[in-house]
């Protein structure tokens, strides 16, 4: 089993819809957890970090369950530059490295 | 804010040989860097962890004698593929640990370098 799973998509919306993501991590002791965007042949990004509590960046709203181990993302009001692979990502505890999902590919339609 | 320099971007070698990939961080100390590999269409895998000044921690299934990595100095890890052959051809991204925390988290990525071995 992946450590991050994710739905590769791709997902095809049209401008100005909701898109949902979500992802499970398989270690329970993981501590971080992240949202990245990356687009075509460039790095990846921090979109935002994820708490417990559930936080929000404008038209971002991420949540994270531990007792399921799942992490979501929801971007509302998709701009056509949301078009991009978003990488779910988790910090073991105890470890610096970021263990990446396998990305969910997304495309916004005019 | 953190930035690191990772050249070159793009490599084409042929097989056989060894290519050199550099990773700097330009304004901030690194303590550990972090190397990862892309395939197409496939996300980042972890390659190893670049400790300054000690040797590096490789993940399973990664040579350690085919990938070598030096961190010398607190802002430069390089990664040398060597006898590189067409399946190490991929998307290389460094990405290094600012111990200061100037980082909206911490971390902070290369731009990447694109290795295609004919």
């Amino acid at each position: 089993r992946k450590e991050v799973e994710q739905d590769p998509g791709p997902f095809n919306v049209p401008e100005g819809a909701t898109v949902a993501f979500n992802c499970t991590y398989s270690n329970s002791a993981s501590q971080s957890f992240f949202w990245y965007r990356q687009d075509c042949r460039k790095e990846p990004k921090l979109l935002m970090s994820v708490y417990s509590s559930g936080n929000e960046d404008g038209r971002f709203t991420a949540q994270l369950n531990r007792a399921s181990q799942y992490i979501s993302l929801l971007i509302r009001d998709s701009k056509l530059s949301d078009s991009a692979t978003y990488l779910c990502v988790v910090t073991p505890r105890g470890a610096q490295k970021l263990v990446f999902g396998q990305g969910t590919r997304l495309t916004i339609n005019p | 804010g953190a930035v690191v320099s990772q050249h070159p971007s793009w490599v084409i070698c042929k097989s056989g040989t060894s290519v050199k990939i550099e990773c700097r961080s330009l304004d901030f100390q690194a303590t550990t860097m972090f190397w990862y590999r892309q395939f197409p269409k496939q996300s980042l895998m972890l390659m190893a962890t670049s400790n300054e000044g000690s040797k590096a921690t490789y993940e399973q299934g990664v040579e350690k004698d085919k990938f070598l990595i030096n961190h010398a100095s607190l802002t430069l890890s390089t990664l040398t593929v060597t006898s590189a052959h067409p399946e190490d051809s991929s998307f290389y991204i460094c990405s290094a640990r600012d111990t200061v925390g100037t980082g909206r988290h911490g971390y902070t990525f290369g731009s990447g370098t694109r290795l295609t071995v004919v």
